[in-house]
């Protein structure tokens, strides 16, 4: 039973380098969503995808481009990555995006950028 | 102003002690309402749902003022294991339902 599946779980990048992280659900959910959390900040929601098809951004997008390919993958790429992206990033889903729903999160990917 | 707040603490309490956390939130047209729990370096894990008549699930209760626009987490009987921080997370009304957390408040148990 594997629920939210995330890829990479740590990460090294140089200023300037690309790199996609993966994220797989096996619940049928139609809502998937991107976190990014800094030391002693809350998850802050990089980008939504309400049902397969649709992206919408969230409070902190820029310097992030995502894809939902289908309604399992909702990977989350890095074009030209920044220091200021060093951070933990979770995926997560939830059923049908409706508003009492519990998110089910990945295990998180530690991103470094140097 | 942020959207959900959170006292970061931490909140350094013994064995035993009964804690509260508050949390406030700007958008009175906010949904729904949760604890969320997250150990270092894990994901965070739903702790319990908010319910606007206040719920309880054992050692914990939780209450929501939609008038004042907060909601509580109270730990009864602290044990070593609530050693935590403890996430409250709003949903938020926009093209779609719109989980967002506050900063976290970091809870310390000790013998």
């Amino acid at each position: 039973n594997a629920g939210v599946t995330q890829t990479p779980k740590f990460q090294v990048l140089k200023t300037g380098q690309s790199m996609t992280l993966q994220c797989a659900q096996d619940m049928n959910h139609n809502s998937m969503y991107w976190y990014r959390q800094d030391p002693g900040m809350g998850l802050r929601l990089i980008y939504y995808s309400a049902s397969e098809g649709t992206t919408d951004k969230g409070e902190v997008p820029n310097g992030y481009n995502v894809s939902r390919l289908n309604k399992r993958e909702f990977s989350l790429r890095l074009e030209s990555a920044a220091p200021s992206q060093t951070s933990v990033y979770f995926c997560a889903s939830s059923g049908q995006g409706s508003a009492n729903e519990k998110l089910f999160f990945g295990s998180g990917t530690q991103l470094s950028v140097l | 102003r942020k959207e959900v707040e959170q006292d970061p603490g931490p909140f350094n309490v013994p064995e035993g002690a009964t804690v509260a956390f508050n949390c406030t939130y700007s958008n009175s047209a906010s949904q729904s309402f949760f604890w969320y729990r997250q150990d270092c370096r894990k994901e965070p894990k739903l702790l319990m749902s908010v319910y606007s008549s206040g719920n309880e699930d054992g050692r914990f209760t939780a209450q929501l003022n939609r008038a004042s626009q907060y909601i509580s987490l109270l730990i009864r009987d602290s044990k070593l294991s609530d050693s935590a921080t403890y996430l409250c997370v709003v949903t938020i009304p926009g093209g779609s339902y719109i989980p967002t957390f506050g900063r976290g408040t970091s809870l310390i148990v000790h013998p």
